[in-house]
């Protein structure tokens, strides 16, 4: 999937633990966005990064949820005191600028936590 | 409130006929249309796009129309292949939305040999 790299693929957490996910996006990408996948639905669009900066966090839940894609170093997203309902994949997308056509947004392979 | 809706949640094929995948929308700001497609534990894949001032756009196989008054979309499949089984999800987005996309439920799609 053109280069955006998501560790760990797959992460089991017993519910009120912490779950880290990291996001490498394409080389030269400074933007990151990052979907979540519940069972049986599409795709919903959580946050969009630029480094150092949330531009829109409009879809992130509003408790135990974060992101941040620092200066140097991975994207990640942050869920703290995991429940079952947090179960699902998310992936993780780079592009260019948002000057640059829509179509040229990359998909990682996602990264599936799974909560008991 | 489901904005891109795909109605149909599978949909088998045989070998060397059409596939039509079938999205609709209820956003009238939306501008850009994608298509992705999805095998099982990866992550999507762009396959085609097409913006709101076209009606047609078409890359090989793939053909996507676009019907604004009815605010629906297709992708056409010709001739379908039996690596092109996989989920396929349509999504929109707005301008200014900082390319934020609205997915779909996805239609998994069987081609069958």
């Amino acid at each position: 999937n053109a280069g955006v790299m998501q560790n760990p693929r797959h992460l089991v957490r017993r519910r009120g633990q912490e779950a880290r996910l990291r996001c490498s996006p394409v080389k030269g990408h400074s933007h990151v966005y990052w979907y979540r996948q519940l069972p049986e639905e599409g795709l919903k669009f959580m946050v969009y990064l630029q480094k150092e900066n949330i531009i829109d966090e409009s879809g992130m839940p509003k408790e135990r949820f974060s992101a941040e894609f620092p200066k140097e170093g991975p994207s990640i997203l942050r869920i703290q005191q995991v429940v079952r309902g947090d179960s699902a994949a998310y992936f993780c997308a780079s592009s260019p600028t948002t000057d640059s056509l829509i179509s040229t947004i990359y998909f990682g392979e996602g990264s599936w936590l799974t909560v008991v | 409130d489901q904005q891109v809706k795909q109605n149909s949640p599978s949909l088998s094929v045989q070998e060397g006929r059409i596939s039509i995948l079938n999205c609709d929308y209820t956003n009238s700001m939306f501008d850009y249309f994608l298509w992705y497609k999805k095998y099982p534990a990866e992550g999507p894949t762009f396959l085609i796009s097409i913006s709101s001032i076209k009606d047609k756009n078409e890359d090989g196989r793939f053909t996507v129309f676009l019907n604004k008054s009815a605010k629906h979309l297709s992708l056409h499949i010709v001739p379908s292949q039996p690596g092109d089984s996989a989920v396929y999800f349509c999504a929109a987005s707005k301008r200014g939305a900082t390319n934020k996309l609205i997915f779909g439920t996805g239609t998994l799609l069987a081609v069958q040999p």
